[in-house]
């Protein structure tokens, strides 16, 4: 199958600070990707569709400001949360589709101090 | 947002048992999807099942899909410890304009060796 790969997989950032994470498909091109947050042994909420070429589409909630997303090639989104704190700590997963299935990366904890 | 939901919220079973899993959700469909998540890691595709499929199969997996209840149940035959994991639904809402993924709440399975 596809895959997609994420980095880092944790990360431990001051709060404040700025943290950026990526999202790369290895073996297909995706104009869209899927940002998702999960807390401890909750589902995934997607948080918004990273659209190549173009501005990122936010679910309703979601801060535009905080979550940055930037999908500036057919093969890599990123995620950056601005001015980090406490409550950003959470698993951050992104996925893509080069057809029905989905795949997944890796996924990023993140640990906000 | 949600779109699903899925009961039992946890399940714990002996090797060898049978898993059933159950998910419903809210608006028309394009297609269901089940995945599987080990802790703290990404989801793997497990299987599809279309608006207008019944029932499939794939190995020890049997999902049903009841369009007309909105719902869809997950059965793991002959569990083993392996098995432990997070199972999700997730669906393709008819007509969304991004063809995203959405989940449902998650069974947390444990199968006991």
């Amino acid at each position: 199958g596809a895959v997609v790969s994420q980095h880092p997989s944790w990360v431990i950032c001051k709060s404040g600070t700025s943290v950026k994470i990526e999202c790369r498909s290895l073996d297909f091109q995706a104009t869209t990707m899927f940002w998702y947050r999960q807390f401890p042994k909750q589902s995934l909420m997607l948080m918004a569709t990273s659209n190549e070429g173009s501005k990122a589409t936010y679910e309703q909630g979601v801060e535009k400001d905080k979550f940055l997303i930037n999908h500036a090639s057919l093969t890599l989104s990123t995620l950056t949360v601005t001015s980090a704190h406490p409550e950003d700590s959470s698993f951050y997963i992104c996925s893509a589709r080069p057809g029905f299935e989905a795949f997944f990366g890796q996924g990023t904890r993140l640990t906000v101090v | 947002s949600q779109q699903g939901e899925e009961d039992p919220q946890a399940l714990s079973i002996q090797e060898g048992e049978n898993a059933t899993m159950n998910c419903s959700y809210k608006t028309s469909i394009n297609n269901l999807q089940w995945y599987r998540q080990n802790s703290g890691r990404g989801l793997v595709h497990l299987i599809l099942i279309r608006s207008n499929e019944r029932e499939k199969h794939s190995g020890r997996l049997r999902v049903t899909l009841d369009t007309s209840k909105k719902s869809s149940s997950l059965l793991i035959t002959a569990s083993r410890a392996a098995d432990t994991a997070s199972y999700f639904c997730a669906t393709v809402p008819y007509g969304g304009a991004t063809n995203k993924l959405i989940f449902g709440t998650g069974t947390l399975l444990a199968v006991q060796p």
